[in-house]
């Protein structure tokens, strides 16, 4: 166990509505990651928060949107959604000062099948 | 831009037999860490190794071992004495320090056999 936390780990919808996705992080942790795993694929990097700010960008679409609360845990919210979002969402978690160990810890992700 | 490209997209080994998967990568940078998770059937994300760019030693976890060529930019992953557990996705995976943004390569599929 990671001590990431996200909900739900399974969802099916139908093109074109919106969902959200939730990722707790470790106790302690102020930093969350989002990756998408599509069929067979490596992870991509989507988008990075750091204590309620967002720090880093990937490849994520406009359709796409995050944010981080106050108490640390983070949304990942998908609208429009077409076919091709279906995927694996990942989000992981890394302690402050995290150029020291360079380690991430991931949730068991969200599978998110869009039909 | 950093790149990670893991060129073998499955690999299998007999139980108890060594295995190599390989891993390349390319940078500008000088400091940064890499690393080799894996993704069983369950598709947790594990760690299994890491290594930092500026150590020359090779890290080792148990059966788990790196060949790490900074020069080359090569980061190879080896299995010893592999075993039916180790079936599973493989990521080789990049950091740079200071950025906590990590880059995966494709991956490689290892499966053990009896």
């Amino acid at each position: 166990d990671s001590g990431v936390t996200q909900t739900p780990k399974h969802l099916i919808t139908a093109t074109g509505q919106r969902v959200t996705l939730r990722c707790s992080p470790r106790s302690g942790d102020l930093s969350v990651y989002w990756y998408q795993q599509s069929l067979d694929q490596g992870l991509q990097f989507l988008i990075q928060y750091y204590n309620g700010e967002e720090r880093a960008k990937g490849n994520i679409l406009e359709r796409f949107s995050a944010q981080q609360f106050p108490d640390l845990h983070s949304e990942l919210n998908l609208s429009s959604l077409e076919l091709g979002d279906s995927a694996l969402y990942f989000c992981a978690s890394s302690a402050p000062g995290t150029g020291v160990t360079g380690e991430l810890f991931f949730g068991e992700g969200s599978r998110l099948t869009v039909l | 831009a950093q790149t990670v490209t893991q060129s073998q997209p499955e690999m299998s080994v007999q139980e108890a037999e060594t295995v190599t998967l390989s891993c390349t990568y390319d940078t500008s940078e000088n400091n940064y860490y890499l690393f080799w998770y894996k993704q069983p059937p369950s598709r947790q994300m594990i760690l299994v190794i890491r290594q930092e760019a500026y150590k020359q030693q090779n890290a080792t976890e148990n059966r788990f071992s790196v060949n790490f060529q900074k020069a080359a930019k090569s980061f190879s992953l080896k299995i010893s004495d592999s075993q039916l557990g180790d079936t599973a996705m493989y990521f080789c995976a990049f950091m740079a320090y200071n950025t906590d943004k990590l880059i995966f390569g494709t991956g490689t599929r290892l499966q053990v056999f009896p």
